[in-house]
């Protein structure tokens, strides 16, 4: 069966520090893969996607960025974090595109 | 421009009453899905169910119950004999499924629901 893994579980870092979450995906190969963030009031919103390694689509001009070096992980970048970075980020696999996407853990972020 | 509508922001019910959650949806795919996803405090989504926009027939799985109506956009949550394990923020979602669709999930606001013993 397939697993999607989130690290950390939960990070507190200060205003202009960078920033590096993982997701990896086990049980299944060539997913595509999502970054969501859900702010405060519960929105989720799309922040990266990719389809196969090294190929990232972006769906929010922000200062965070998004890269696959390997085929079941997903990394989430940050050179100076923003206090309105804050939230909890979710990581996503689905076995094609429109198809059920099925989440990880979770990354709970907090920009002091 | 796709959207999802989850007018409800929060609902409490006492334990075993049955809750219906509201799903409205706009898009102009010819083909789509929708979902419902659980949210619980410790907050992962667990994903519930898919319905696919050509089949309309209702689907029932043990106390949750899906309505999709089609000519009115609606795609429905109730939960039959609520349990307080049922406590949690639930996001219905859509997708379209043309080719130029990327399997972006557009989320409703999503609605709170607490079960009270």
């Amino acid at each position: 069966s397939q697993t999607i893994h989130q690290w950390p579980a939960t990070l507190v870092q200060p205003v202009g520090s960078p920033l590096s979450l993982e997701c990896t995906v086990e049980g299944t190969s060539n997913p595509n893969l999502y970054w969501y963030r859900q702010a405060a009031g519960r929105g989720l919103q799309l922040l990266f996607y990719s389809v196969g390694i090294g190929q990232i689509s972006s769906e929010v001009p922000q200062n965070l960025s998004a890269s696959r070096p390997q085929d079941r992980q997903f990394i989430l970048s940050s050179k100076k974090l923003l206090l309105s970075d804050s939230g909890f980020y979710l990581c996503a696999w689905s076995p094609d595109r429109a198809d059920t996407q099925y989440f990880g853990p979770g990354t709970r972020l907090t920009v002091l | 421009a796709q959207k999802v509508t989850q007018a409800q922001t929060e609902i409490s019910v006492v334990e075993k009453e049955d809750v219906t959650l509201d799903c409205v949806y706009e898009t102009r795919d010819t083909t789509y899905y929708l979902f419902w996803y659980k949210q619980p405090p410790s907050g992962e989504l667990v994903f519930l169910i898919r319905r696919n926009s050509f089949d309309e027939q209702n689907e029932i799985s043990g106390r949750y119950s899906w309505n999709f109506q089609k000519s009115t956009s609606s795609f429905n949550f109730t939960i039959t004999a609520s349990q307080v394990v049922d406590s949690a923020v639930y996001f219905c979602a859509l997708s379209g499924r043309g080719s130029g669709n990327t399997g972006k999930l557009i989320f409703g606001q999503g609605t709170t629901l607490q079960v009270k013993p």
